[in-house]
């Protein structure tokens, strides 16, 4: 049973098109995370909700909306694709948000063409 | 500003030998210290952390770190590398200032084991 799982695993897209990408938790964890992995690994946080609270915004352009319905979920929807937001994309989610001790998800590779 | 610097961005080394990975990071203040491991196609797992305390943590799979406030740094060992070990390591730095979880994360680097 998957602690954090992210749909899709893999997304291949065209320029302009909006995509979403969809993380679940089942650890009981009020706060999660929206990390990006660029193509050379490395790992930058977008955006952390805590119980369902938007608590970071990094400087991320407005095409990239995240939502939290519940504590339980976080989706990021991604507006007029762009060549560089190919990277892979991680959910995280901990228990105690100020600590930063994370549960990664495996990612989610889009590319976009 | 806060970085985390892994000086080293590949190493090899021999399945058995030891292996030291190091991190340095720049902060004012006593930071929360994390070492993360990534195998392939896998989403980061962490491997320990240091909050405060005993400045020699104990992690997964035989890892352990040691925190040098004077040097800034935050160096994972093994004693005994095996071939599972091979994966991107990352060394992450949390600030106990900022009331947030964001990590700041160096950039990573990549083992190697030879049989």
């Amino acid at each position: 049973d998957t602690a954090v799982s992210q749909t899709p695993k893999y997304l291949v897209t065209q320029m302009g098109n909006d995509k979403s990408i969809k993380c679940e938790q089942n650890l009981g964890h009020d706060t999660m995370y929206w990390y990006k992995q660029d193509s050379k690994k490395f790992l930058k946080i977008m955006f952390s909700y805590n119980n369902k609270e938007l608590i970071i915004n990094e400087t991320v352009p407005n095409r990239f909306s995240p939502k939290s319905p519940d504590k339980a979920h976080l989706n990021l929807h991604i507006n007029s694709l762009e060549l560089g937001d190919s990277a892979v994309y991680f959910c995280a989610s901990s228990h105690i948000y100020y600590t930063g001790e994370l549960f990664f998800g495996e990612g989610s590779r889009l590319t976009v063409l | 500003a806060q970085s985390v610097t892994q000086p080293d961005i590949h190493i090899t080394v021999s399945e058995g030998a030891s292996l030291e990975l190091r991190c340095n990071y720049s902060y004012g203040a006593t930071p929360y210290l994390f070492w993360y491991v990534q195998s392939p196609g896998q989403g980061l797992q962490l491997l320990l952390k240091y909050f405060s305390g005993d400045t020699l943590v104990q992690g997964i799979k035989g890892f352990e770190a040691e925190f040098k406030r004077s040097q800034s740094s935050f160096n994972l060992r093994k004693p005994s590398v095996h071939w599972s070990d091979a994966a991107e390591y990352f060394c992450a730095v949390g600030f106990s200032s900022s009331n947030t979880g964001k990590l700041i994360f160096g950039q990573g680097t990549t083992l190697q084991v030879k049989p």
